[in-house]
């Protein structure tokens, strides 16, 4: 059964350093998703890509954080620098054309210290 | 915060069945959908329904959806210790997901 791929499943970084993470849809799927969730809230959209266009950031904090999907295929979000209050799981989800159900990865739990 | 509202805490004993109820706030949404969150993961797609149907049955799972009252509820019949996690409710807006802050069910012997 295909799968959102993530990478790494955890991170731990110090304040101030760069952190990235990566992320591969489901074959087909042209729409892409990052979301972030802080423990005990539901997910929240930061970035929305369509191929390789961005179609929504308007929640993502683009003084610290950038997305990338080069080739319209997989995708990159980073953070430089990481604060304190990035601690989050960072969840990638893809969904097919027409948006019929959309497909989460298993998340990068990223911890910042 | 979530326009998306759902109770935080459902106990159930095995083999009963679970409701878990959601409130939506976007009238116009396509699809409502339930996602199940196990410690640690990221979130399964259980089942969705389209906006103009109430009802969906799928196994164990029925959804039933009042538009009127912008009501989503989903029943786990026959409830196992495998069922316990975090459930989601999301509406669809501006073709995005938008997320309650989950209801988690814990299931007792």
């Amino acid at each position: 059964e295909a799968e959102v791929a993530q990478s790494p499943r955890y991170k731990i970084t110090e304040k101030s350093q760069a952190v990235a993470f990566w992320c591969d849809p489901i074959s087909g799927h042209a729409t892409l998703y990052w979301y972030r969730q802080i423990l005990g809230q539901g997910p929240e959209l930061l970035v929305q890509f369509q191929d390789e266009s961005v179609v929504d950031d308007s929640q993502l904090p683009k003084d610290r954080f950038s997305a990338e999907r080069l080739k319209g295929v997989d995708s990159t979000l980073k953070i430089q620098p990481a604060e304190l209050g990035d601690s989050a799981m960072y969840l990638c989800a893809s969904s097919p054309p027409g948006g019929r159900g959309t497909f989460f990865g298993q998340g990068t739990r990223l911890t910042v210290v | 915060g979530e326009d998306v509202e759902q109770s935080l805490f459902l106990s159930v004993r095995e083999g009963d069945s679970s409701v878990i109820n959601c409130t939506y706030t976007d009238s116009s949404s396509t699809y409502l959908y339930w996602y199940k969150q196990e410690p640690g993961a990221g979130l399964q797609l259980l089942t969705y329904i389209f906006s103009n149907m109430d009802m969906k049955q799928d196994q164990r799972l029925t959804v039933l959806l009042n538009k009127k009252d912008k009501h989503l509820s989903l029943r786990i019949a026959d409830t196992q210790t495998g069922d316990s996690a975090i459930y989601f409710c999301a509406e669809t807006r501006d073709y995005k997901l938008s997320f309650g802050a989950g209801t988690t069910v814990t299931v007792r012997a």
